[in-house]
C-alpha cells in the first residue's frame, strides 16, 4: 500500500520555464510534509517542507502548496535551471500517533531542465 | 562539520555472510534512522532511533538490526545478507523527529 505516491516517473522542462511536481497521499494521519531533492551518487538533501496549517510555503524560487481536502501536494520551482535537473521525493510524516516522526517517501520524480 | 558520513560506500557480500554498516553524525542530533532505496519504490525506513539507548522498527525492519549506545553512532547490522537485501542504504538524522533529516551519501551494498 503506497501511502505517498509520485505518478509520474520523469518530467522535462525548458530553462526559466515553471516546474511543477506532484505528489498524493492517502493517510489522512500525514500532517507534515517535505520535499527532498537527489543527485546521482550522493544522499537527498532537504529542499522545503509544509505543515497541514498552512497551504503555502516559499522559499526563494521553490514553491510547495498543500491541498489538504484533496490530499494533494505539489512544487513549484520557478525559474527552473538545468543545476535543478535531479530526483525530487516528496515525504510525509505524522505528528502524533503511532507514525509519529516516521517518515514515508514516493517514489520519486526525476527533473531534467534542458539549457 | 562532516555532517552524516557512511562507511563502506560500496560492498558486495555472499548470501549468508553478515556485516554491519557504519553511520555517524557529528551534529548531536537525537533522531538517527536507516533507510533503503530499491529502484520504484522510493526510500523506505527500515529502523530508526529518538535517541541513545532507544531504537525502534520502521517500514521493512525483517533481517536487520540497529543499536544506539551513543548519541553520534547508528550502526545497521545485516545479520545473514539474502539477495533481497541488495540495496542502497542511506542513514539520516535530525535535531528531533520532526525536523528535517540529514542524509549521508549511502551505502551501495550487493549480495550475491
Amino acid at each position: 500500500d503506497q501511502q505517498v505516491k509520485q505518478n509520474s516517473p520523469s518530467l522535462s522542462v525548458q530553462e526559466g520555464r515553471i516546474s511543477i511536481l506532484n505528489c498524493d497521499y492517502t493517510n489522512s494521519m500525514f500532517d507534515y510534509f517535505l520535499w527532498y531533492k537527489k543527485y546521482p551518487a550522493e544522499g537527498p538533501t532537504f529542499l522545503i517542507s509544509i505543515s497541514s496549517i498552512k497551504d503555502k510555503n516559499e522559499d526563494g524560487r521553490f514553491t510547495v502548496f498543500l491541498n489538504k481536502s484533496a490530499k494533494h501536494l505539489s512544487l513549484h520551482i520557478v525559474p527552473s535551471q538545468p543545476g535543478d535537473s535531479a530526483v525530487y521525493f516528496c515525504a510525509a510524516s505524522a505528528t502524533g500517533g503511532t507514525s509519529y516522526g516516521k517518515l514515508t517517501f514516493g517514489q520519486g520524480t526525476i527533473l531534467t531542465v534542458h539549457p | 562539520n562532516a555532517g552524516v558520513t557512511q562507511t563502506p560506500k560500496f560492498q558486495v557480500l555472499k548470501t549468508g555472510q553478515s556485516m554491519t554498516l557504519q553511520c555517524a553524525q557529528d551534529m548531536n542530533h537525537e533522531y538517527m534512522s536507516w533507510y533503503r532505496q530499491d529502484p520504484g519504490m522510493g526510500l523506505r525506513l527500515i529502523h530508526y532511533s529518538v535517541g541513545a539507548g532507544i531504537t525502534d522498527q520502521g517500514e521493512v525492519p525483517n533481517g536487520y538490526n540497529v543499536s544506539r549506545s551513543t548519541t553520534e553512532d547508528f550502526p545497521l547490522r545485516l545479520l545473514s545478507a539474502a539477495p533481497s537485501q541488495t540495496s542502497v542504504y542511506f542513514c539520516a538524522s535530525s535535531i528531533d523527529r520532526n525536523q528535517p533529516q540529514h542524509f549521508g551519501d549511502g551505502t551501495r551494498l550487493s549480495i550475491l
